[in-house]
């Protein structure tokens, strides 16, 4: 079946622009996760939504960064006011739900985001 | 103290060698454990889940210490395909979120 897809693949944006980033997770995964991860770098955990509960935001690094989860499916990362310091792969994975070691992670290929 | 370390590496290996990775985790109330594998410029994959009893996979051990709240890799006669970046992952409690380690990059050569 079809996997994670994010959109876009690359974003070239100028700094002070906003940017929306898109994931649709694996049909039946009420688990989504957002990461980022800097070249050479780990993945830095930003946002997790998880069926219809209070999404964890405590990753998100700023007023400027937020997300929302409409319909227990598609996401969308919004970067507000881009900063250099922004430019990273963003990763979303979804997963059933998280009870136990039966729902690993399914991660998307990432949108490569560039702010100049 | 960070939520969950690793030592970065590099591991240089040759091929056949055993090689072992650990992690430990700082929140005592973590309830899963994985390790991730990730190829240079690819999204993270699944290797093994970690189980209180410890576990294999073919040439892979994973180890649990809840006491020391520290998990192990061994991956025993590399090969060249495992090259790759090693990460250790925690869930916050049983339905949080999970949280990478940085990764351990294994390099094995011929």
């Amino acid at each position: 079946g079809a996997g994670v897809s994010q959109s876009p693949s690359n974003k070239v944006t100028e700094k002070g622009k906003d940017v929306e980033l898109r994931c649709d997770p694996i049909s039946g995964h009420t688990a989504l996760y957002w990461y980022r991860q800097s070249l050479g770098q780990g993945l830095e955990f930003l946002i997790y939504f998880q069926g219809n509960s209070a999404p964890d935001k405590s990753g998100l690094p700023s007023d400027r960064f937020s997300a929302e989860r409409t319909g227990g499916s598609v996401s969308t990362l919004t970067i507000q006011r881009t900063q250099q310091e922004d430019s990273a792969v963003y990763l979303c994975a979804s997963s059933l739900p998280p009870a136990g070691y039966n729902s690993p992670l399914h991660f998307g290929n990432g949108t490569r985001l560039t702010v100049t | 103290r960070k939520e969950v370390e690793q030592d970065p590496g590099p591991f240089n290996v040759p091929e056949g060698a055993t090689v072992a990775f650990n992690c430990t985790y700082s929140n005592s109330a973590s309830q899963s454990f994985f390790w991730y594998r990730q190829d240079c410029r690819k999204e993270p994959k699944l290797l093994m889940s970690v189980y209180s009893s410890g576990n294999e996979d073919g040439r892979f051990t994973a180890q649990l210490n809840r006491a020391s709240q520290y998990i192990s890799l061994l991956i025993r006669d590399s090969k060249l395909s495992d090259s790759a970046t090693y990460l250790c992952v925690v869930r916050q409690g049983s339905q949080g979120n999970l949280i990478f380690g940085k990764g351990t990059k294994l390099s094995v050569k011929p």
